[in-house]
């Protein structure tokens, strides 16, 4: 497809698991943020890949949190022992770079219980 | 799917109307704006960009005016249709970068 995927769609967890979260960027763009958007909100930013390197993982709320791009395509958000605050959609998107828009998927929607 | 915007402000316009969304920014760093259009249970998607160096730029049916005196940011929406209505977000980088932040969102509601 053309646009930014992003799976599973939907994800229940009950508290303490662990989830992981896919998203595959436009063939081409180099740069891949995650997002976190609350209810209500605008979106949040998480961090932020170069190719394969993070850059930038200042917003990620806590070492629950892990993201990685092993191959600077494919990217995976873990969250590890989830707690109900982390309860939100998590968007990601991809960019050719500095200066150009960001493009985003659809999200996954975590709701933990 | 989940509704995006339940506490945003909200401009509720009749259709065929024209639709003007606000958006103030406060830092003078900032060098290239984007607005999205996020309908419920989607991601949000680009609809215009403008750089700091222009002042207007349009695109179909839309006009997105910058004033970097006041920080202001607007979109327009001429001749608006039932299929904008959405949740609008204005969006920010700063020097340059990469990253971008998002402003608060306004709930565009058109009546037929």
């Amino acid at each position: 497809g053309a646009g930014v995927s992003q799976s599973p769609r939907y994800k229940v967890a009950k508290r303490g698991q662990d989830v992981a979260l896919r998203c595959d960027p436009i063939s081409g763009h180099v740069s891949l943020f995650w997002y976190q958007q609350a209810l209500g909100q605008g979106p949040e930013f998480l961090t932020y890949f170069q190719n394969e390197a993070q850059l930038d993982k200042s917003g990620l709320p806590s070492d629950r949190f892990f993201a990685e791009r092993p191959e600077g395509s494919v990217s995976t958000l873990k969250i590890q022992r989830t707690q109900q605050e982390d309860s939100a959609v998590y968007l990601c998107a991809s960019s050719l770079g500095a200066g150009s828009p960001l493009h985003f998927g659809n999200g996954t929607r975590l709701t933990v219980t | 799917g989940e509704s995006v915007g339940l506490h945003l402000p909200t401009l509720s316009v009749q259709e065929g109307d024209n639709s003007i969304i606000n958006c103030a920014y406060s830092n003078s760093a900032s060098d290239y704006f984007i607005w999205y259009k996020q309908e419920s249970g989607k991601g949000p998607q680009f609809i215009i960009d403008i750089r700091s160096n222009m002042d207007k730029r349009q695109g179909q049916r839309v006009t997105v005016l910058l004033n970097k005196t006041v920080k202001h940011l607007s979109l327009q929406i001429a001749a608006t249709q039932p299929g904008d209505s959405a949740v609008y977000f204005c969006a920010e980088i700063i020097n340059a970068g990469n990253m971008l932040t998002f402003g608060g969102g306004t709930r565009l509601m058109v009546k037929p």
